[in-house]
């Protein structure tokens, strides 16, 4: 079993939709959940963190956790083709200067 | 202003080289990172350096080598280079856990 794992999509959803990007994790102590984004040939980019069970807004974005079920999601509302990239899931125990478990990334496509 | 900085952004060797590749946050953070991602686009950690000391040291082979002359700045020395060390590698820094990504070193192994 991985310890991060991610659909690896492609995942198509017309402009103006909702993407909803699932992500599952392995660690049950794992204490922080980040979603960075990834266009090609670039680097990823911090989009949300979240450690706390519920949901975080951030503008058209939403994390969600669920650390009893290990899972946690990110929303994308009002979906743009510039949204279109990979989205990582990564995962680390502490809070604290701990190493990122990384996913295999889940691809997204928004088509106009 | 760039945050996190690499060079070079492209390195093309033959095997059995030794090159370096350089890294420097402006963010003030006392964590950096390297990390690689292969052709399948998995990124890894490789190693950790809190405030100069190494903290995270991934199961990778001794040749290669990190360096922290200052919590700003972490180097990244590959001696013998093979086939597979062909990939993007990736310096981040963070203050928590909140890490933040370089452009990446795409290093092509001939």
């Amino acid at each position: 079993q991985k310890e991060v794992e991610q659909n690896s999509g492609p995942l198509s959803v017309p402009e103006g939709a909702i993407a909803s990007l699932n992500c599952t994790y392995s660690d049950r102590v794992s204490q922080s959940f980040f979603w960075y984004r990834q266009y090609s040939g670039k680097s990823p980019e911090l989009i949300m963190s979240i450690y706390s069970n519920g949901d975080k807004e951030d503008g058209r974005f939403t994390a969600q956790l669920n650390k009893a079920s290990q899972y946690v999601s990110l929303l994308i509302r009002d979906s743009q083709p510039s949204d279109s990239a990979t989205y990582l899931c990564a995962v680390a125990r502490s809070y604290n200067t701990d190493k990122l478990i990384f996913g295999t990334g889940t691809r997204l496509q928004v088509f106009p | 202003d760039t945050a996190v900085s690499q060079t070079p952004k492209y390195l093309v060797t033959q095997m059995g080289n030794d090159k370096s590749i350089k890294c420097e946050q402006n963010l003030g953070h006392d964590t950096m990172y390297w990390y690689k991602q292969d052709s399948k686009k998995f990124l890894k950690i490789m190693f950790s350096y809190n405030n100069k000391e190494l903290i995270i040291n991934e199961t990778v082979p001794n040749r290669f080598s990190p360096k922290s002359p200052d919590k700003a700045h972490l180097n990244l020395h590959i001696n013998s280079l093979e086939l597979g060390d062909s990939a993007v590698y990736f310096c981040a820094s963070s203050q928590r856990n909140e890490q933040f990504f370089g452009p990446g070193t795409r290093l092509t192994v001939l």
